[in-house]
């Protein structure tokens, strides 16, 4: 079993939808959180950044962490054809030495 | 020009063959990443290094080996070259997590 899950998709929802995608993990030491959006034949880069528990929003992502259930969200509201890529999630434990542990990523596209 | 830098972008090679991945980062950033991408397993790590000549094994060392003698280069070498190791290459750096890894922009390498 992988550390980190997450479903491959592909999501398609129309422009101006919400975007829901998420990730299940395992080891309880994960205490930072990341969101990476990768475009096709591109690096990933990162979207947004959480400690611990508890949620963070900026601009229209919003990014959801529940520790005791081991459930990370990341919501995209309005959402663009310029959204469309590849969302990557990543989690390091405080004593892994910066290292990221990604999920397999979840392909989106919004449809205009 | 300030940024990561990865080259090749593409290369094919033989089955046996010695190769070597070049990755550039002018920040002069701690932490310098390897990971491969391959469809179904999302970015492993390969190897990973705090800081010039301090390096360590990530998820998928073997057959590979790395060397870090200046800050800002991070070459990855394949000693022998497997069917197995084609795949997308990206090198990352960075300082801190919160701060996010910049990725470069990979190297798609082939070996037939």
């Amino acid at each position: 079993q992988k550390e980190v899950e997450q479903d491959p998709g592909p999501l398609s929802v129309p422009e101006g939808a919400i975007v829901s995608l998420n990730c299940t993990y395992s080891n309880s030491a994960f205490q930072y959180f990341m969101w990476y959006r990768q475009y096709s034949r591109k690096g990933p880069e990162l979207l947004m950044y959480t400690y611990s528990s508890g949620n963070k929003e900026d601009g229209r992502f919003t990014a959801q962490v529940d520790k005791s259930s081991k459930y990370i969200s990341l919501f995209i509201r309005d959402s663009q054809p310029s959204d469309s890529a590849t969302y990557l999630c990543a989690m390091s434990a405080v004593a892994a030495g910066n290292k990221l542990t990604f999920g397999g990523g979840t392909r989106v596209l919004v449809k205009p | 020009d300030a940024g990561i830098t990865q080259s090749p972008r593409y290369k094919i090679t033989e089955t046996g063959r010695q190769v070597t991945l070049m990755c550039h980062q002018t920040w002069s950033h701690s932490y310098m990443f390897w990971y491969r991408q391959d469809l179904g397993h999302g970015l492993r790590l390969i190897y990973y290094s705090a800081a010039a000549d301090i390096t360590d094994k990530g998820e998928v060392p073997d057959g590979y080996v790395v060397s870090r003698s200046k800050t800002e280069n991070f070459p990855l070498t394949l000693e022998s070259a497997t069917r197995s190791q084609t795949s997308v290459y990206f090198c990352a750096s960075g300082d801190r997590e919160k701060d996010g890894y910049t990725f470069g922009s990979g190297t798609r390498l082939t070996v037939v």
